[in-house]
């Protein structure tokens, strides 16, 4: 069965850059979610779409910006990266309209490392 | 605002035995969902188990069963005959309403001894 994919698996950034993360979303799954997993942290929630809209938002910091496209996937835009940005940025989806909304599949993440 | 607490760090179980994950939250709203999540070495992040808090009976999934204590606002996760890959950290998660909006606990890391 096909999974959520994320786009690059790793990346690595000076301080300063921008990086942007890609999630492609189970086939039919119309809301998408990242969250940030810091190191020894549990995944703090980013941000939601559903239906190409946002839907929660959660602490993005105002450096970030998401949004999703007319396909489904979604990307996450990231300035002026910071060392603190360091982290595993997850994307999960889900079927935002019937009673699975919360049964999220996650993809294996992207690593992203600001140097 | 919603909080969810694990207090155990660390647990460790024989391989074939059972153990006890705990967690806790704390919230004054009446709808929402209490989930398991296993993370395994890979770090991805695997549905384990999820809890309507609106049902009374505990969750079940094959090994894997909770106890809901509703008013005690208590989550705790069993599982059973562990096995060698059961190894991981494993967070417990809430989520408001039907929301994919989750707020995870710290974690517990889970050692299998063989």
């Amino acid at each position: 069965a096909a999974g959520v994919i994320q786009s690059p698996r790793h990346l690595i950034k000076e301080k300063r850059e921008t990086a942007t993360l890609k999630c492609y979303p189970i086939p039919r799954h119309d809301t998408v979610y990242w969250y940030q997993q810091g190191p020894g942290q549990d995944p703090q929630f980013l941000i939601s779409f559903y239906e190409k809209m946002q839907s929660d938002k959660g602490s993005i910091p105002d450096r970030f910006s998401a949004q999703q496209f007319s396909d489904y996937h979604s990307e996450l835009n990231m300035s002026s990266l910071e060392l603190g940005d360091s982290a595993l940025y997850f994307c999960a989806s889900s079927l935002g309209a019937n009673s699975g909304a919360n049964v999220l599949t996650f993809g294996a993440g992207s690593r992203l490392t600001v140097l | 605002a919603q909080t969810v607490t694990q207090s155990q760090p660390e647990m460790s179980v024989q391989e074939a035995e059972t153990v006890t994950l705990s967690c806790t939250y704390d919230t004054s709203e009446s709808d929402y969902y209490l989930f398991w999540y296993k993370q395994p070495p890979s770090r991805q992040m695997i549905l384990v188990i999820r809890q309507e808090a609106y049902k009374q009976q505990n969750a079940t999934e094959n090994r894997f069963s909770v106890n809901f204590q509703k008013a005690a606002k208590s989550f705790s996760l069993k599982i059973s005959d562990s096995q060698l890959g059961d190894a991981a950290m494993y967070f417990c998660a809430y989520g408001s309403g039907n929301t994919g909006k989750l707020i995870f606990g710290q974690g517990t890391t889970l050692q299998v001894k063989p």
